[in-house]
């Protein structure tokens, strides 16, 4: 299987705060790389696909970027609906895998 | 617009088997994959597995898992439902159906879990 490891693993951060996520895969697995927000009780949401591609309806303020193994999410101004839990996720190979998460709380 | 309703039994004793069912509203069911994601509580997400609309599959084989999962679909409800016997107190997490839509270009198809449907608790307790 093709391990993700994100990190860092939680961090606080100010609304208007730039934000940064790292994930890496553990082989290359090319721009196969998936970003999902989730918040308490809901279902994960998608907001990039093949690295860096924002999905239809998500705001520009999330981008993705990176190719290989090693990939960022960045989150240019930090909204109050930001705060949530963020994971990769390589669609390279079967079986698909997350990341285990970034949980982005309110400094 | 695209919805996925999910409903099945949230308590079962080790042993028994999980059953979930995930009706699709909206949408072509023909022209996608579905799959099935679990996230044990305060833990990530681990994909399980997904068929098409003829009824191919593709599993998880890792351990967690080996071999008790099985993924059927009933094409005439657009439905499609998991699986998953002798369940253990490991098996505790949320089920979440999803969509696989495949964004399509002439270099290579990404794959995304681009519609969920609201997650069912199941909890396995003797």
């Amino acid at each position: 299987d093709i391990q993700m490891t994100q990190s860092p693993s939680s961090l606080s951060a100010s609304v208007g705060d730039r934000v940064t996520i790292t994930c890496r895969a553990s082989q290359s697995i090319s721009s196969y790389l998936n970003w999902y927000q989730q918040k308490p009780g809901k279902a994960p949401n998608l907001l990039i696909y093949a690295a860096s591609s924002l999905q239809s309806g998500v705001p520009s303020r999330f981008s993705g970027s990176g190719s290989g193994t090693d990939f960022t999410l960045t989150i240019s101004s930090l909204q109050p609906e930001d705060f949530a839990t963020y994971y990769c996720q390589q669609s390279y190979h079967t079986p698909w895998t997350f990341g285990q998460g970034t949980k982005v709380e309110i400094k | 617009q695209v919805h996925l309703q999910q409903w099945g039994a949230g308590l079962l004793k080790p042993s028994e088997t999980l059953s979930l069912t995930c009706a699709v509203y909206g949408g072509s069911f023909s022209r996608y994959s579905w799959s099935w994601i679990r996230q044990p509580p305060g833990k990530g997400l681990e994909w399980i597995g997904e068929i098409n609309h003829s009824g191919s599959t593709n599993y998880n084989p890792n351990p967690s898992l080996k071999s008790r999962v099985t993924i059927s679909v009933d094409t005439s409800k657009n439905q499609f439902s998991l699986k998953l016997s002798s369940v253990t107190a490991a098996d505790t997490a949320v089920y979440y159906c999803a969509r696989v839509y495949s964004h399509d270009y002439v270099w290579g198809s990404y794959r995304t879990f681009d519609y969920w449907g609201q997650g069912s608790l199941v909890t396995v307790s003797s």
